[in-house]
Parts: C-alpha cells; structure tokens; sequence
C-alpha cells in the first residue's frame, strides 16, 4: 500500500514569487492535512481539508491557501513568497478527520 | 487554550541505555494521543496511539505511558541504538472532528557509541 506522497521533495524560489506543493494521499483517505515544520516553532497547522471542503485553518496569512480534488488529491499554494517561509512543508492524510494521520515525507521549502 | 508541553528539549545517551520522555498536555476534550518519531529531512512516524481508557502500549522496544488524570504521558525507549537519534513528538487529539491536532515541540534524541 503506497504512502502519503509529497511533491516535489526539495524546492528553492527566490522571494516574491509563488509556489504550488502536491500531496496524495493514501488510497481511501479522504482527510488531508497540512502543516509547516520549522526548527524553531516545530509543527505548526495549515489547514485540512476533507472532502474537497476546507475543514480547518491555521494562524497563517493568507499567502498560504490550499485545495483537494474530487480524488482527494491536495495541493498547497504560497504566495509572494518570503524568507521566513523557508521550512519543511508537510502533509498527513487519514481516513476520517481526528484520527490515523499518516504524514508525507515532506517538501523542503527553501526562499532566498 | 489548547497546549502539549514536552521535556526535555534535548537529550543525549549512551547506546545500550534507557531513556524516558515526558509529554503534558491541556488539550480537552482528550481524544488521543501519539508519539511519533522523526528522522532529521523526513515526516513523522507514527510509534504508538493511546485512547482515554489505555494507560500503556508497547511497539518493540518503546514503551508509551500515559496518565488521563494528570495529563501527562511518557516514551519509555529500552536499549537504545543510534538509529534512536530522532524528534520525538507527542500529538494530541481533542475529541471534537473540527479541532487540529495539538503538536509538542518535539524532544531531539542523540544516541552516541
């Protein structure tokens, strides 16, 4: 059974510009969730859609926005891109929302 | 508000040794909770989940704890070895569909020879 699969792994886009992140999720997992990872503030949640619907959101600008398709497939688009958004971006997907999180292996994000 | 607290920071053993990690957390309503190990670059994995009514779950050599009186949980990891040097995140979940998972910071584990 395939993982949770993230892409691309590594990234690196100059400050300013845009960036669209994928996520598939495991078959039969409807849940998708993301979150970034940076060393100082650990974990931190994006958002989490279920259902091609947006669930829940995290404290983030509206510079970082998402969606899932109709095959649960999600993406994650950052927008005027800024050096503070350098982290690793990860995604976790579960069957139902609240349980059985199985994460990606992550996009690192890098912005200079 | 919401919060999971874990101690320590950083830790640092010998190979052979036993470690334990502690996680306190204020999340209600308590749904579940998990510890998850994760290698330096990759996303987490998940070691072991605890319902309100389990009190201590076992995966190899980890041992996980948890008291829902006191809200505290630990990672027991028996003879360590260096593939142990990992995070290791403590994750809550609150018992209602619409609230995200409250994450720890993480505890950095470093086994030496």
């Amino acid at each position: 059974k395939a993982g949770v699969t993230q892409t691309p792994r590594y990234l690196i886009k100059t400050r300013g510009q845009q960036v669209t992140l994928s996520c598939s999720p495991i078959s039969g997992h409807r849940s998708v969730s993301w979150y970034q990872q940076t060393p100082g503030q650990g974990l931190q949640f994006l958002f989490e859609y279920f259902s091609e619907t947006q669930r829940n959101k995290g404290n983030f600008p509206g510079r970082f926005s998402g969606r899932q398709f109709s095959n649960s497939r999600s993406e994650m688009n950052v927008s005027t891109l800024e050096l503070g958004d350098s982290a690793l971006y990860l995604c976790a997907s579960s069957p139902i929302q609240g349980h059985g999180y199985t994460f990606g292996s992550g996009t690192r994000l890098t912005v200079v | 508000k919401n919060q999971v607290e874990q101690s320590p920071q950083s830790l640092i053993i010998l190979e052979g040794k036993n470690c334990t990690l502690q996680c306190n957390y204020t999340v209600s309503p308590f749904s579940n909770l998990r510890w998850y190990k994760q290698d330096t670059g990759r996303g987490p994995v998940s070691l072991t989940i605890m319902t309100f009514s389990e009190n201590t779950k076992s995966n190899g050599r980890y041992t996980a704890t948890l008291d829902a009186d006191t809200k505290q949980s630990s990672l027991h990891i028996t003879a360590s070895q260096l593939s142990d040097s990992a995070s290791y995140i403590c994750v809550v979940s609150a018992n209602s569909g619409n609230t995200p998972l409250v994450f720890g910071k993480g505890t950095r584990l470093s086994v030496i020879a």
